[in-house]
């Protein structure tokens, strides 16, 4: 198993611009997150999914849009990349309490 | 609100020495609990985790936790560090009841060993 996966590993956007980080897991969780890590901050939540097509706002969620359509994939878009959503994201699968992390994607945006 | 403090942002210990890192946590019910490693430019790694029964909680890398429901804390130790556990450390309580995925994560602990 890949387990969870997450692509570009880096990426700088300007302001304005957008685009979608990818996720995968191939462990068949029904339970994915997003979470987003800056210094001194921890990780902080974004969005989160209990299943295909069930998505639910987390605690940092403003800026950010996310749609689960299969079980294996959950995307999040930046509509409108801001210099705030500068950061390093991570990708999550759940089971039974227990999440597992994808590599990372650091984003700059300028 | 559920919360999770880790008092220390930065902990330097010489390599062979004990370890303990603190994680405190605000949560009415029996908390699941979590602790994460992250090597730099990594992700995150799970050391080890506590839902219920023995207190005493042992993970990987000789590393093992100790909930007490008391002082709510479940502190990380390791009996002889290595230079190899340099890295940022994190405590996490599951959010809300349910396995929804959601967790609340400490502000991290960053160790550093010393030769």
């Amino acid at each position: 198993n890949a387990g969870v996966t997450q692509t570009p590993k880096f990426q700088v956007l300007k302001t304005g611009q957008s685009m979608t980080l990818q996720c995968a897991q191939d462990m068949n969780h029904e339970y994915m997150s997003w979470y987003r890590q800056d210094p001194g901050m921890g990780l902080r939540l974004i969005h989160y999914s209990v299943g295909a097509g069930i998505t639910d706002q987390g605690e940092v969620p403003n800026g950010y849009n996310v749609s689960r359509s299969t079980t294996e994939d959950f995307p999040l878009r930046l509509l409108s990349a801001a210099p705030s959503q500068t950061s390093v994201y991570f990708c999550a699968s759940s089971y039974k309490h227990t999440q597992y992390f994808g590599p990372g994607t650091r984003l700059t945006v300028l | 609100a559920q919360s999770v403090t880790q008092p220390d942002i930065h902990i330097t210990v010489s390599e062979g020495a004990s370890l303990e890192l603190r994680c405190n946590y605000s949560y009415g019910a029996t908390p699941y609990l979590f602790w994460y490693v992250q090597s730099p430019g990594q992700g995150l790694q799970l050391l080890l985790k506590y839902f219920s029964g023995d207190t005493l909680v042992q993970g990987i890398k000789g590393f093992e936790a100790e909930f007490k429901r008391s002082q709510s804390s479940f502190n990380l130790r390791k009996p002889s560090v290595h230079w190899s556990d340099a890295a940022e450390y994190f405590c996490a309580v599951v959010h809300g009841s349910g396995n929804t995925g959601k967790l609340i994560f400490g502000q991290g602990t960053t160790l550093q060993v010393k030769p």
